[in-house]
């Protein structure tokens, strides 16, 4: 059982590029999130799912677009990278709040 | 709103002696609450959960918590700390159905 894939696993950009952190997950979960964490700051939450087609924002949603077609798939788009999203970015799933988290490998984004 | 507050960013303790890493919470609703343990350049893995069933919480490795609602408070307690504890600890708090926060981390030290 693969539980939550998150690729890549690191990732270097110039300011101004666009990418996709990609995140599946194989439990049939309802609840997606993305997080971004940075030293001293704990984890962030960036954009966060309850379901297929419906998104919502968390506490730092800025520069940062989701969608959630499927159940199995949650992407993070960065629309035109800045150097202050330079960060580890996580992907987790749980069955809903409140029900464990279950985390990805984490992504490593360096953006120069 | 639901938040967290780890009240020490650093622990350092010798291996063998108690460990005792501190949380507060504030919450809406009854929440779930959780303790995560995060090793040097690792994922995020759950050490423990309350849910209302019981005061005390057993997690892995050893590890306990109290809920003390008059207080506010869910503090990690082990007897004797061993270098593989070595970590980033972080308190979590979410209400069944709503979204996760992270407190800002307690990174604990073992010192031989």
């Amino acid at each position: 059982n693969a539980g939550v894939t998150q690729t890549p696993k690191f990732q270097v950009l110039k300011t101004g590029q666009s990418m996709t952190l990609q995140c599946a997950q194989d439990m049939n979960h309802e609840y997606m999130s993305w997080y971004r964490q940075d030293p001293g700051m704990g984890l962030r939450l960036i954009h966060y799912s309850v379901g297929a087609g419906i998104t919502d924002q968390g506490e730092v949603p800025n520069g940062y677009n989701v969608s959630r077609s499927t159940t199995e798939d949650f992407p993070l788009r960065l629309l035109s990278a800045a150097p202050s999203q330079t960060s580890v970015y996580f992907c987790a799933s749980s069955y809903t709040g409140g029900e464990k988290l279950f985390f990805g490998s984490g992504t490593q984004l360096s953006v120069l | 709103a639901q938040s967290v507050t780890q009240l020490d960013s650093h622990v350092s303790v010798s291996e063998g002696t108690p460990v005792l890493l501190r949380c507060n919470y504030s919450s809406s609703y009854s929440p779930s609450l959780f303790w995560y343990v995060q090793h040097p350049n690792k994922g995020l893995q759950l050490l423990l959960k309350y849910t209302s069933a019981a005061t005390l919480v057993k997690g892995i490795n050893g590890f306990e918590a109290e809920f003390k609602k008059s207080e506010t408070s869910f503090h990690l307690t082990k007897p004797s700390a061993h270098m593989s504890d070595a970590a980033e600890y972080f308190c979590v708090v979410s209400p069944y159905g709503q979204n996760f926060v992270f407190g800002p981390g307690t990174r604990l030290s073992v010192l031989p």
